[in-house]
């Protein structure tokens, strides 16, 4: 799977959107973008994630850039509860790939009042 | 529907001991991943599992192993426990292999003294 590249820190204030990037140069044709988040302690929780166009869902927008080679995730309206570790994942669907996501270092992101 | 569940939450071994964790998947999902997490290293993937066959495996020893029961359920076994073992371990399970979003469980604490 493509590598990425993520901030390692973020703040944000509250009620305000949070947009984290994420560069993924290398991906291929066949790999999707997923965002995953971790609070403390916790199991990531799955956030969203696309191919080529952009996505929307109850939690958060991901906008994919026309050459794929990066993506933002936005929450349109932080609270204190959205304080995690936002990781970003390439992630290939090629059935002999397998079913492994590979973490990187992630998005500290730390909302503030 | 009820989510990843995991068994127990917290664990205190010594070393030299063995540990089993269990893992049951969102009701359906045939696909069962493992993970470590630990401060050094982030999370790491250990094992998948589809149909009671182990389908990949992680750069981890032999220590570490794993199975998988006819109703999806799933076990992680480590074998003569070391301290470096310490870790949060993760469940995750999706709808089939590979081409699912996987959904995570809220983990297992092993503390090694």
């Amino acid at each position: 799977d493509a590598k990425t590249t993520q901030p390692t820190s973020m703040d944000c204030a509250e009620g305000r959107a949070a947009n984290l990037p994420c560069n993924h140069s290398t991906i291929s044709g066949n790999e999707y973008v997923y965002w995953y988040r971790q609070i403390h302690s916790q199991g990531p929780q799955y956030i969203i994630h696309g191919l080529k166009n952009n996505e929307t869902n109850e939690m958060a927008s991901l906008i994919i850039t026309e050459d794929r080679k990066s993506s933002t995730l936005i929450l349109p309206h932080a609270t204190l509860r959205d304080t995690a570790v936002y990781y970003c994942i390439v992630r290939s669907y090629n059935n002999n790939a397998g079913n492994m996501l590979t973490f990187g270092g992630g998005t500290r992101l730390m909302v503030k009042p | 529907k009820a989510g990843v569940t995991q068994t127990p939450r917290y664990l205190i071994k010594t070393r030299g001991q063995q540990v089993t964790l269990s893992c049951s998947p969102i009701s359906g999902h045939r696909s069962v991943s493992w993970y470590q997490q630990t401060p050094g290293q982030g999370l790491q993937f250990l094992f998948e599992y589809f149909s009671e066959t182990q389908r990949n495996k992680g750069n981890f020893p032999g220590r570490f192993s794993g199975r998988q029961f006819s109703n999806s359920r799933s076990e992680m076994n480590v074998s003569t426990l070391e301290l470096g073992d310490s870790a949060l371990y993760l469940c995750a399970s999706s709808l089939r292999q590979s081409t699912d979003t996987q959904y995570f469980g809220p983990g297992t604490r092993l503390t090694v003294l």
